[in-house]
């Protein structure tokens, strides 16, 4: 399995901050990761894809950056909606395809 | 618009069989674009991946499941199902099923998913 590891596993913040948040691979993905924002008793949504292309209707305040083993996800400026859980995911390999354990951003 | 709607048993017996249905709406599961795939979260952890399946039937499904998975897809019905046997409290969870759409030469992007499903594993 390609194990991923996400930092820090909680994260304090205020409206307005700059957030990243970073997710590492144990071995090359190339650029198949996908990132995620769950909130409490809610689905996943997914944010971005391919490392660092924006889904269709998220605001463009979230970006993702990286290739290989070393990704980020970067919120330039905080605002109270984004208060949520963050997990990375990679689509490298399907056997089986990994989540990293999730950043939890809280104020 | 694409919705997903998981349905099923909300509470199963140990060492039973584990049986979940997702019922699609605004796109067909026939259509060769999409695979249907299987999440799963325990309350207050991560997510992990239980497998996926096709249209024409293919799967993949998670190795660290001991082949307790089996898929299968419905076209009549325009719903696939996801059985995982030899259930035991490990497995109490939230299921979510979820579109599995291909980009730019992978598979593996998880646009829309279902809300989920608590299953709780007990006597």
């Amino acid at each position: 399995d390609i194990q991923m590891t996400q930092s820090p596993s909680t994260l304090s913040a205020s409206v307005g901050d700059r957030v990243i948040i970073t997710c590492r691979a144990s071995q090359s993905i190339s650029r198949w990761l996908a990132w995620y924002q769950q909130k409490p008793g809610r689905a996943p949504k997914l944010l971005i894809y391919e490392a660092s292309r924006l889904e269709s209707g998220v605001p463009s305040r979230f970006s993702g950056r990286g290739s290989g083993t070393e990704f980020t996800l970067t919120i330039s400026s905080l605002q109270p909606d984004d208060f949520a859980t963050y997990y990375c995911q990679q689509y490298n390999s399907y056997n089986p395809l990994t989540f990293g354990g999730g950043t939890k951003v809280e104020i | 618009q694409v919705q997903l709607q998981e349905s099923g048993p909300g509470l199963v017996k140990p060492s039973e069989t584990l049986s979940l249905t997702c019922i699609v709406t605004g796109v067909s599961v026939s259509s060769g674009t999409y695979y249907w795939t299987w999440i799963r979260q325990p309350p207050g952890k991560g997510l992990e991946y239980l497998g996926n399946i096709f249209y024409s039937g293919s799967t993949n499904d998670n190795p660290s499941l001991k082949s307790r998975v089996t898929m299968s897809v419905d076209l009549s019905k325009n719903q696939f199902s996801l059985k995982l046997s030899s259930v035991t409290a490990a497995d109490t969870a939230v299921y979510f099923c979820a579109r599995e759409r291909c980009s730019g030469g992978a598979c593996g992007q998880l646009d829309y998913w279902g809300r989920g499903t608590l299953v709780t594993v007990s006597s």
